[in-house]
């Protein structure tokens, strides 16, 4: 069974700041966050991913609550080729991860 | 850089006959090896981890096995699909321990009729 909790869509206008919540709130103190997203019939790629800091990169921000319960993604840019549909997983060491329905972003001009 | 490869990219096999699904990591040595299955429109399924040749670990039970007979080859097999086997399969590596991230073959879609 899935351990994250995702919205199962979200829609954003094109140019706006995407904003895609999880909640993990059964994450274990050495567990990772991470981010992955599918593209229609194409395997998962990789998006971020962290332990307790925020992080970026040149895809997304990752911002964890200090309790690390809940993390939300954010996309600062969304474009069209941003439709996605997005998975939050926990796990150790980047090993194993469980993925759940995740969310359909969807992005409209 | 590393490079991960997955064959057949679809398949279409009747009931009862077996299948063979292969993956081999190109540009890195001892990867963690991982098979996902993805039913439509649901969520990824771990169904086999790798850690090492012949360390097999599964994660459900279920009409498929894994083995790896090469430290960067890993083959997803079944003697006799069933219907509920259609899916969207996918390979996946990692490489040690701490934070490191796993990727994504391109999968192989398989229908079972």
């Amino acid at each position: 069974d899935a351990k994250t909790t995702q919205p199962p869509s979200m829609d954003c206008a094109e140019g706006r700041a995407a904003n895609l919540p999880c909640n993990h709130s059964t994450i274990s103190g050495n567990e990772y966050v991470y981010w992955y997203r599918q593209i229609h019939s194409q395997g998962p790629q990789y998006i971020i991913h962290g332990l307790k800091n925020n992080e970026t990169n040149e895809m997304a921000s990752l911002i964890i609550t200090e309790d690390r319960k809940s993390s939300t993604l954010i996309l600062p840019h969304a474009t069209l080729r941003d439709t996605a549909v997005y998975y939050c997983s926990t796990g150790y060491y980047g090993n194993k991860l469980v993925f759940g329905a995740g969310t359909i972003l969807r992005v409209k001009s | 850089s590393q490079t991960i490869h997955q064959w057949p990219a679809t398949l279409v096999q009747p009931v009862g006959s077996p299948l063979s699904l292969e993956c081999t990591v190109e540009g890195t040595s001892n990867p963690n090896l991982y098979w996902y299955r993805q039913a439509a429109g649901r969520g990824l399924q771990l169904l086999f981890y790798s850690v090492g040749i012949g360390q097999i670990s599964s994660e459900v039970p279920q009409n498929l096995s894994a083995s790896r007979p090469q430290d960067r080859q890993f083959i997803l097999s079944s003697k006799k699909l069933l219907l509920s086997d259609s899916g969207f399969y996918l390979c996946a590596w990692s490489v040690g321990r701490t934070g490191n991230t796993i990727y994504f073959g391109e999968g192989s879609w398989l229908t079972v009729v």
